[in-house]
């Protein structure tokens, strides 16, 4: 069981705007900033967004993040057959004194 | 660029002791405003954060691993290394190791991971 709590799956069609929510607690979302990873198959993962609502360089700007109160949100619009992939939150844990994952949703172009 | 590789037995027994390596190029360890760290992922499921280190000595280990895990660095050859002890098969997983940002949760460079499986 996942500290923080994900969907476990989402779909959308090519063109389509899709939404990933990461639910958690005052510990966890409600203080720290929320990150998201993507992970293709067969890859590591690779950091998504940062910070709650950050692009690093070089991810396309389709990638949105959001959060208020406990709950993070990531937003994926113009989704394309590449985007298919497996998409984690991840936040830092005052009462567990560290990192914890969501369970991860997978996402499905169809 | 920054590049992280894990290496280390790929069989580990039950009970034993899991031990792996990575080797960071591109970057020193040393470096300021960064942590390091491991993370797995049992086959099929989801990425559990193992733990994270500062180059000054700051440690922070999963709660639920905390007893059996030791992160430790060596900054002469740029390596850190992970020790997992008592495996059991529930620690089969790709370990990854990466580098984490200012504040651990933000893994910007990870290694590709390395499959460990541990049977007897």
């Amino acid at each position: 069981q996942s500290v923080l709590t994900q969907p476990p799956s989402a779909s959308g069609t090519p063109g389509q705007r899709v939404s990933i929510s990461c639910s958690g607690s005052s510990s966890n979302i409600g203080k720290n900033t929320v990150n998201w990873y993507q992970q293709l198959p067969g890859t590591a993962p690779k950091l998504l967004i940062y910070s709650n609502n950050q692009r690093p360089s070089g991810v396309p700007d389709r990638f949105s993040g959001s959060k208020s109160g406990t709950s993070a949100s990531l937003a994926i619009s113009g989704l394309q057959s590449e985007d298919e992939a497996d998409y984690y939150c991840a936040a830092w844990d005052d009462s567990l004194n560290g990192v914890v994952f969501g369970g991860g949703t997978k996402l499905t172009v169809l | 660029q920054l590049q992280l590789q894990e290496s280390g037995p790929g069989l580990v027994r039950p009970s034993e002791t899991l031990s792996l390596t990575c080797t960071v190029s591109g970057g020193s360890i040393s470096t300021s405003n960064y942590y390091w760290g491991w993370i797995r992922q049992p086959p099929g499921k989801g990425l559990e954060w193992i733990g994270t280190f500062y180059y000054n000595g700051n440690t922070y280990y999963n709660p639920s691993l905390k007893s059996r895990i030791t992160i430790s660095v060596d900054t002469s050859k740029n390596q850190f290394s992970l020790k997992l002890n008592s495996v059991t098969a529930a620690d089969t997983a790709v370990y990854y190791c990466a580098r984490d940002g200012a504040f651990p949760g933000r893994l910007g460079y990870w290694g590709q991971g390395t499959l460990v499986t541990v049977s007897s």
